[in-house]
This record gives structure tokens, sequence and C-alpha cells, in this order.
């Protein structure tokens, strides 16, 4: 079965630094890989996401994310934050085995902005 | 409407009562999911529905009843419930239950049980 680490649980940037959130997963073929942000008291919304190809991936918010086979990483950036990006972060990873596969969600990724 | 609306956004409710969780999508979409968000805590999927028919229960206390009347609906059925109980409970939906397309989630319900 699929698993994904979050290493990071909180994370402080100052408001126009650049950003990286770190998505490691392990799976025994190229997974799936989508990473979700949840604003306070919100559903989680998706950010991007990763099938095949290209393995710079850009998503909505300025946001992209890169995977690295020989790293099993999908991390997260933002060359500048905004206020408005403070929220938890989600990266998930799903199989690629046909029918009753569900996404695994990592353990979340707190981000803070700072003045 | 679009995308997945729950209802009602925030629950408080006593350890006697009976509620009900409402979910709906407007998507299209044939796979549904319960997912319950505590402080600290991961993700946990509680339940899986497929063109109306549960496909995972994920080992959850049968004072959660789920209930999917269509695909286009989904409910969660609460009684005798527990303090520890309280928490964010999310609905999601995805085209199928393959997963390449990733899941639309809902803004979910803050369910307090006292």
């Amino acid at each position: 079965a699929q698993s994904v680490t979050q290493p990071d649980i909180h994370i402080t940037v100052s408001e126009g630094a650049s950003l990286e959130l770190r998505c490691n997963y392990s799976y025994g073929a190229t997974p799936y890989l989508f990473w979700y942000v949840q604003s306070p008291g919100q559903g989680l919304q998706l950010l991007l996401k990763y099938f095949s190809g290209d393995t710079l991936v850009q998503g909505i918010k300025g946001f992209e994310a890169e995977f690295k086979r020989s790293q099993s990483s999908f991390n997260l950036r933002k060359p500048s934050v905004h206020w408005s990006d403070a929220a938890e972060y989600f990266c998930a990873v799903g199989a690629r085995n046909f029918g009753n596969e569900k996404l695994t969600f990592g353990t979340g990724t707190r981000l803070t902005i700072i003045p | 409407e679009t995308g997945v609306t729950q209802t009602p956004r925030h629950l408080v409710m006593g350890m006697t009562n009976k509620k009900s969780l409402k979910c709906e999508q407007h998507l299209g979409h044939n796979a549904m999911y319960w997912y319950k968000q505590s402080a600290k805590k991961p993700l946990e999927l509680m339940f899986v529905y497929s063109l109306e028919e549960r496909v995972e229960n994920n080992s959850v206390p049968s004072r959660f009843s789920p209930e999917c009347p269509n695909s286009s609906h989904l409910f969660l059925h609460l009684h005798t419930l527990q303090p520890e109980d309280s928490a964010l409970y999310l609905c999601a939906s995805s085209q199928d239950l393959a997963a390449n397309y990733g899941y639309t989630f809902g803004s979910g319900t803050r369910l307090t049980v006292v």
C-alpha cells in the first residue's frame, strides 16, 4: 500500500519570501500525486496534481510542485508567499491500480505567514 | 450551486441526540466519501460509496451510520455519540474510484458533542 510523509508539521515564512513544503511518498511505481490546501474551517481545495509527463506541475494561486522519482518526493513551492497563503497544506498519493484505490493523505503542514 | 455542499456547517449535539449530516454534489461524480478530521490527527477515511453502494467501511463505530440514496447525496446519521467524536466531518466526491481524478471536498460540518 502507498504512504505519504510530510516531515514539517509547522512552517513560518515571511510575506514575500519563497516557500517549499516537503512531501515524500512510498509506492512501488509512479503514483498519482496531489497537493491540497485547507483554510481554517474549510474543506480541502485542490492546488495541483501530477499524473505523468512534465515533472514540474503548475497549479492555482501561483503554486508549483516538482516530482522527483529518484527522491520519491513531490515538494510544493511558491516563489513569493502572500498573507492569504496561510493555511494547512496536504500532500496525497494515489495508486495506479485500476478500480478501488483511494487517496492516502499526509498529516499536513501548517503554514504561518509573518509580516 | 456547484461543487460539494455540506449541511449544516456547525452542529452541537448531546450524547443522547440523533442528528444527520448531509452532503450533496452537483458534479456528476459516481463516488463519495466521508472523512473525519480531528485536531492534530491525520484525515481518517470513514466510508466510501461507489454508485450508491458502500465499498469501504474503515472500522467505524456503529453510532455512525452512512446512507447514500443516490449518486448525488450522502448522509451520515449520528446517534449516541461520544465527546471524542467532536471533529470536522468532510464529504468528498470523485469521478469514480480510480485515484487519478482526485477528490472534490465540501466545506465540512464542525460537530461538537456535549
